[in-house]
């Protein structure tokens, strides 16, 4: 099945730096979405992005799936954009999203 | 339009009690898919339900759990006889698709 794989693992920001999270996945995609998981464990749909570029106020995405990798923008960041960013995929008619396994942002004040 | 729903959020069960853990999809959405994140680690898909029928199981384990979404009422996720392995937070997620997926609050099971 189709593997994703995300780096880095750990990022650490002064509030006000811009980041780039990445997410490779091994195969041709149907759906692919990026997530923020929360402090309190809540998980945030950010993006739903198979290909192409999306944009929704300080974050944007962009999907190149030729390329098969998925790229996750923030910008100024702020204490409340820590916490967990997750890329998921699925690829065939399977349906069931595979998780990569995060990267870990804290941004300090 | 309200989102998913979860219920409960926290559940407490006692080593081979059964835990019923219950989704509600957003409105409109005919597709629920349940999820496991165990302590420390990533998401893994359990299994795809659409009304009445089990899509793919693939991820649950072959023992102990069960999942249904019928005609009327709430997804649920039931597992019988828990071990303090059970122990994770349990995502549901539903579809108007199967394409873009929306994930609810979770229910966090803690097994003594």
């Amino acid at each position: 099945g189709i593997q994703v794989e995300q780096s880095p693992p750990d990022l650490i920001l002064q509030e006000g730096a811009n980041s780039t999270l990445r997410c490779n996945f091994s195969d041709s995609v149907n759906n692919l979405q990026w997530f923020h998981q929360n402090p309190w464990g809540q998980l945030i749909n950010l993006f739903y992005i198979p290909s192409g570029t999306k944009q929704n106020g300080r974050l944007s995405a962009t999907t190149v799936a030729t390329e098969r990798y998925s790229l996750l923008y923030i910008s100024s960041s702020q204490t409340t954009d820590s916490g967990v960013y997750f890329c998921a995929a699925w690829s065939g008619n399977t349906g069931k999203l595979i998780f990569g396994q995060g990267t870990t942002l804290q941004v300090k004040p | 339009n309200a989102g998913v729903m979860q219920n409960p959020r926290h559940l407490v069960r006692r080593r081979g009690q059964e835990a019923r853990l219950r989704c509600s999809p957003m409105k409109g959405h005919s597709h629920v898919y349940w999820y496991r994140q165990l302590p420390e680690e990533g998401l893994k898909f359990m299994v795809y339900l659409q009304k009445e029928n089990i899509i793919d199981e693939s991820g649950m384990p072959k023992e102990r759990f069960s999942a249904e979404f019928p005609k009327e009422g709430p997804s649920i996720l039931r597992i019988q006889q828990v071990v303090r392995g059970d122990s994770a937070a349990y995502f549901c997620a539903s579809s108007p698709d199967s394409y873009e997926q929306f994930f609810g609050p979770g229910t966090r099971l803690t097994v003594l």
